[in-house]
């Protein structure tokens, strides 16, 4: 079974430039979760999708910051324009259900890095 | 901010116990306790989690205090892969809040 995939794997953008992050969750899974660390900070919850809807929001930094999940499937995160505290890991993760016993699958990070 | 404290770093013997203690004395009846590590610069991967009964899988134990205020996770047998920052968090549903977590050093 695969797993969370990301891509780019990394992604070197200058600032004010734009940059989309996509995330391919678990198959069957209608939660998706992006987080990130940016430099020297913990990982910080962004948002939350139950298949094509945004549940929790709250983490998003601002307005700068567009995530979509179109179909319920796949997800992007988009970052217009991006801006030197941007820089930092961007995480996706998924699970089948939201709630107790439910284990969080998170893939290998986007790595972004604003110039 | 996180609900949980960790010690931020720990060293253990490779083939030796490592016994990491986490504090959450503000837990809420519904919130679980959750574990999860973070191996350099990959994506953090659950290890185990528990309401109050102590718990075990393949990859370690979870032992949780009767009055939930504190718990501690168990590698029987640390191996240098098992090198890597722990995360202990509770919530209820994964919006998760983590903290700086411990940074486990296993030594040859």
């Amino acid at each position: 079974e695969a797993g969370v995939t990301q891509f780019p794997s990394h992604s070197v953008i200058e600032k004010g430039q734009t940059v989309t992050l996509r995330c391919d969750p678990i198959s069957g899974h209608d939660n998706l979760y992006w987080y990130r660390r940016v430099m020297g900070k913990e990982i910080k919850f962004l948002l939350h999708f139950v298949k094509e809807s945004k549940q929790d929001e709250s983490g998003m930094p601002n307005n700068r910051f567009l995530a979509e999940r179109t179909g319920g499937t796949y997800s992007t995160l988009k970052v217009q324009p991006a801006e030197l505290e941007d820089s930092g890991v961007y995480f996706c993760a998924s699970s089948q259900v939201w709630g107790d016993h439910e284990k969080l699958f998170f893939g290998s990070g986007t790595q972004l890095s604003v110039l | 901010d996180a609900k949980t404290t960790q010690p931020p770093s720990m060293d253990c013997a490779e083939g030796r116990a490592a016994n990491l203690p986490c504090n959450h004395s503000t837990i809420s009846g519904n919130e679980y306790v959750y574990w999860y590590r973070q191996i350099h610069s990959q994506g953090p991967q659950y290890i185990i989690h528990g309401l109050k009964n102590n718990e075990t899988n393949e990859m370690a134990s979870l032992i949780i205090t009767e009055d939930r205020k504190s718990s501690t996770l168990i590698l029987p047998h640390a191996t240098l892969r098992d090198t890597a920052v722990y995360y202990c968090i509770v919530s209820y549903g994964q919006n998760f809040v983590f903290g700086p977590g411990t940074r486990l050093s296993v030594l040859p």
